[in-house]
């Protein structure tokens, strides 16, 4: 399974935007880019994912690298609700998803 | 539209008790994935399907067994309970195609004493 490498924690303002960032310089062609983030006391909840190009959707903005070897998930307003575990994950084709450590994000008020 | 549910929600056993934690989908998924989560750590994959009648070993698959006699259902079965099995156990689904993302359950919370 292809690596991800995230920091282990991030802080961020209420209101500011957040990028969220995450390393894959081992991604093979046809391998996707997925967000994952999980709330306190929650299960895990799907965010957004990606090939190649750039993607939003109403909950974020995911930025990928021209090599691929980086992407970056966009939050364009924090809210407190936002404070989660955010997990980068690659998908091979057909395979199942193994899931790193994450990125704890802090947001303060 | 329920997505992904398990059942139960919470559960204590004794050492080597049985028990079996279910989960079902309502969105005619070909995929589904037992996970388990500790404290403090991510999450770690303990069998999957990938379609109806099969299963496969993830990552920490010793002491438990799955079942997936129905496409919408997926059996984790702990045949006799460790202290070590104490854990938060989410079920998840999703489509073939690698370009989905996956549904998760609300997980079940087990304590093993």
């Amino acid at each position: 399974d292809a690596k991800t490498t995230q920091p282990n924690s991030m802080e961020s303002n209420e209101e500011e935007p957040v990028h969220l960032p995450c390393n894959h310089s081992t991604i093979s062609g046809t391998d996707y880019i997925h967000w994952y983030r999980q709330l306190p006391s929650q299960g895990p909840e799907y965010v957004i994912h990606g090939l190649t190009s750039n993607v939003n959707n109403r909950m974020a903005s995911l930025a990928i690298a021209e090599d691929r070897k980086s992407s970056t998930l966009i939050l364009h307003r924090a809210t407190l609700r936002d404070a989660a575990v955010y997990y980068c994950i690659l998908r091979s084709p057909g395979d199942k998803i193994i899931f790193g450590k994450g990125t704890r994000l802090h947001i303060l008020p | 539209n329920a997505g992904v549910t398990q059942t139960p929600k919470f559960r204590v056993l004794k050492t080597g008790q049985s028990m079996t934690l279910l989960c079902a989908q309502d969105m005619n998924h070909e995929y589904m994935y037992w996970y388990r989560q500790d404290p403090g750590m991510g999450l770690r994959l303990i069998h999957y399907s990938v379609g109806e009648g099969t299963t496969a070993k993830g990552e920490v698959p010793d002491g438990y067994n799955v079942s997936r006699l129905k496409k919408q259902n997926f059996l984790l079965g702990l045949e006799s309970a460790a202290p070590s099995q104490t854990s938060v156990y989410f079920c998840a689904s999703t489509w073939t195609r690698d370009s989905y993302g996956y549904t998760f359950g609300s997980g079940t919370r087990l304590t093993v004493v």
